[in-house]
């Protein structure tokens, strides 16, 4: 059973174009996370949600629309796709905020290119 | 703010010898948490250790080891008898106090563990 899932794995897509990125995770926890990974390895939060509440909303252009239906999913819309767009982007969940030193599990990443 | 930094991009590390890649962190918290991860050439985010920085003994997980020097703001992670599955890229991280439930992670260590 995968704990924390994304789909999909790889995504090419064309400058300008909208596309989604889809995470769950069956841990039964209450915060999820999504991170950028960049081409030099440089790892970068996003977004965080806790039950479904936006919590964490880091500089990112509003190109980038998270939205959690419920507390198990939480998926990344992206608007006008740019080339700086290519990236890997990696779903996480935690337990609770618990002063943010929750261990956060990390999905299997789904990697970007835009052409 | 937090900040982590790893100042090694590459070690290099005999076949089931030790091997210790260093942290050191930059927060004005009193209440931390600090994180190892690997990340394996298949890219997926593996959760390795976990330090409080309250927690007085140094953690340990199996043939990991977090040596804490919280006065010296480091938090160095031991590998003992290295195997060749432990070649990957490990990032440090911390979240907590004041910056909730973001990890900050540092650029990364990529390890090599030769035959």
């Amino acid at each position: 059973d995968t704990a924390v899932s994304q789909t999909p794995k790889y995504l090419v897509t064309q400058m300008g174009n909208d596309k989604s990125i889809k995470c769950e995770q069956n841990l039964g926890h209450d915060t999820m996370y999504w991170y950028k990974q960049d081409s030099k390895k440089f790892l970068k939060i996003m977004f965080s949600y806790n039950n479904k509440e936006l919590i964490i909303n880091e500089t990112v252009p509003n190109r980038f629309s998270p939205k959690s239906p419920d507390k198990a999913h939480l998926n990344l819309h992206i608007n006008s796709l740019e080339l700086g767009d290519s990236a890997v982007y990696f779903c996480a969940s935690s337990q609770d905020l618990a002063g943010g030193q929750d261990t956060q599990y990390f999905g299997p990443g789904t990697r970007l290119t835009v052409l | 703010a937090q900040k982590i930094t790893q100042t090694q991009p590459g070690m290099f590390v005999q076949e089931k010898e030790a091997v210790t890649l260093d942290c050191t962190y930059d927060t004005s918290d009193q209440s931390y948490g600090l994180f190892w991860y690997k990340q394996p050439s298949s890219g997926e985010m593996i959760f390795l250790i976990y330090q409080g920085s309250y927690d007085e003994q140094n953690a340990t997980e199996g043939r990991y080891s977090l040596n804490f020097q919280k006065a010296r703001k480091s938090a160095n992670l031991v590998i003992s008898a290295s195997q060749l599955g432990d070649s990957a890229m490990y990032f440090c991280a911390t979240g907590g106090g004041t910056s909730g439930s973001r990890l900050t992670f540092g650029e990364g260590t990529q390890l090599t563990v030769n035959p």
